[in-house]
This record gives C-alpha cells, sequence and structure tokens, in this order.
C-alpha cells in the first residue's frame, strides 16, 4: 500500500505488505530528517532520520528515502504487522542556525489488517 | 533506561486558570523542547533549551506563556489565564544532541480548559 500526495490521512494495508508512506517537505534548506511513530495517548516515537547529504538510510524493517530535488521523503516498512498501526509524522530541521526544532507534517494514518 | 517523563499526564483547568507542566528529560541530555499538538495535527515548537539557557521561544503563542529549566534538567512550561485554545497536547523532547538531533519524546501532557 502507498499513500499518495502531501494529505492522504489513511493509508490500509493487509497484513505482510509493505507499506509507503509519503511526505512532500516544504524548505530546500532542511538539512535533516526524521520519521516518527505515534500511537494512541503516547508521545511521537524516534524511528529512523537522515541527513540531507544522503538519499537513502535502512534500518530495521523500515527505509527512508530523499529525493531532494522534489523535495520528497518517503518511509518503507517491510512486512506490515498489526503493531505498526499509528500515525507516522515526517519532520525537518533547516538553517544554519538551527537550534533543532522540529517541523512537522500532516501526518498519515497507518492501518493494518488482519 | 527511563525516558522522558511528564506530569500530569492530564490537566483540566478553568478557563483563567494558571497551569505548570513538568518534563523530567533523559538525564544527561543537553537539549529540551516543548511542543504543542492540537487533536489530529502534528507538533509544534514552542521553545528550546540548551542546558538552562532558553535559545529560542519563537513558537510561543502569547506572553501568557513561559517556559523554564533553571537548573538545565527539570522544566516547567507555565501557562497563565489559560484559554479555550489553549487545549492542546503539550510534548517536551530531549536530546544528546546540542543541534537537537535525535529528539525523544514524552508520553505528553493533556490540556483540556473548560
Amino acid at each position: 500500500g502507498e499513500s499518495v500526495g502531501l494529505h492522504l490521512p489513511t493509508l490500509s494495508v493487509q497484513e505482510g505488505d509493505n507499506s509507503i508512506i509519503n511526505c512532500a517537505y516544504s524548505n530546500s534548506a532542511s538539512d535533516y530528517f526524521i520519521w516518527y511513530k505515534q500511537e494512541s495517548g503516547k508521545g511521537p516515537q524516534f524511528i529512523i532520520d537522515i541527513r540531507s547529504n544522503m538519499d537513502k538510510r535502512q534500518g530495521q524493517r523500515v527505509t527512508v528515502l530523499l529525493n531532494k530535488t522534489v523535495k520528497h521523503l518517503s518511509l518503507q516498512i517491510a512486512a506490515t504487522q498489526p503493531g505498526d498501526s499509528a500515525v507516522y509524522f515526517c519532520a525537518e530541521t533547516f538553517g544554519s542556525s538551527n537550534t533543532g526544532k522540529l517541523i512537522f507534517g500532516q501526518g498519515t494514518t497507518l492501518q493494518v489488517k488482519p | 533506561g527511563a525516558g522522558v517523563s511528564q506530569s500530569p499526564r492530564y490537566k483540566v483547568a478553568k478557563r483563567g486558570q494558571d497551569v505548570a507542566l513538568r518534563c523530567d528529560p533523559i538525564s544527561g541530555h543537553v537539549s529540551l523542547f516543548w511542543y504543542q499538538q492540537a487533536l489530529g495535527q502534528g507538533p509544534e515548537f514552542l521553545t528550546y533549551f540548551q542546558n538552562e539557557a532558553q535559545l529560542d521561544k519563537s513558537g510561543l503563542p502569547s506572553d501568557r506563556f513561559f517556559a523554564e529549566r533553571p537548573e538545565g534538567s527539570v522544566s516547567t512550561l507555565k501557562i497563565q489565564r489559560t484559554q479555550q485554545e489553549d487545549s492542546a497536547v503539550y510534548l517536551c523532547a530531549s536530546s544528546s544532541d546540542r543541534g537537537g538531533r535525535e529528539q525523544y519524546f514524552g508520553p505528553g501532557t493533556r490540556l483540556t480548559v473548560t
């Protein structure tokens, strides 16, 4: 399953399928990007990050892709599990004197069907 | 190891009351952030501390909002004369990096102003 566009609020996938969550970021000067997972009633949980000098980074079952040309970020989750159900946010930081404040996107709700 | 903790988890205040929200960051983390998250939205930056110094408070919505971190560890976000529009989840995050990379979030305090 794949989310498209800036604001597809919900992505529904079958357990075991791969998921792709997309995000368009706003500032070409952004130099650091992060994906967070947020479950109901909890704070955002760090998943994976990527710096602007990279275009791909892999973690455990997750891969982040960065396309600076079109200012696009994606999170790929392999073999999606019911425990992956949550809201996923991309976030960016920018500026040579940045204090690390994160600018969050709107979020995509991932629903995993058993 | 303990993560970021926040208290109280839930706070109901009558309009016009003052509230104080506490954040205990991960031990040794120099960077501390406060974010505000409205229902169904991504977190929005409020303010940033590096140790005890408040280096960025550009996100505080009004002068009714005040934050402090006097000893470079625990932080308190205070809201004076609360208004209904202050109702939100207030999230605290900490990082070992002075630039705020890899921020770890607490569970948040849900503030409801009636």
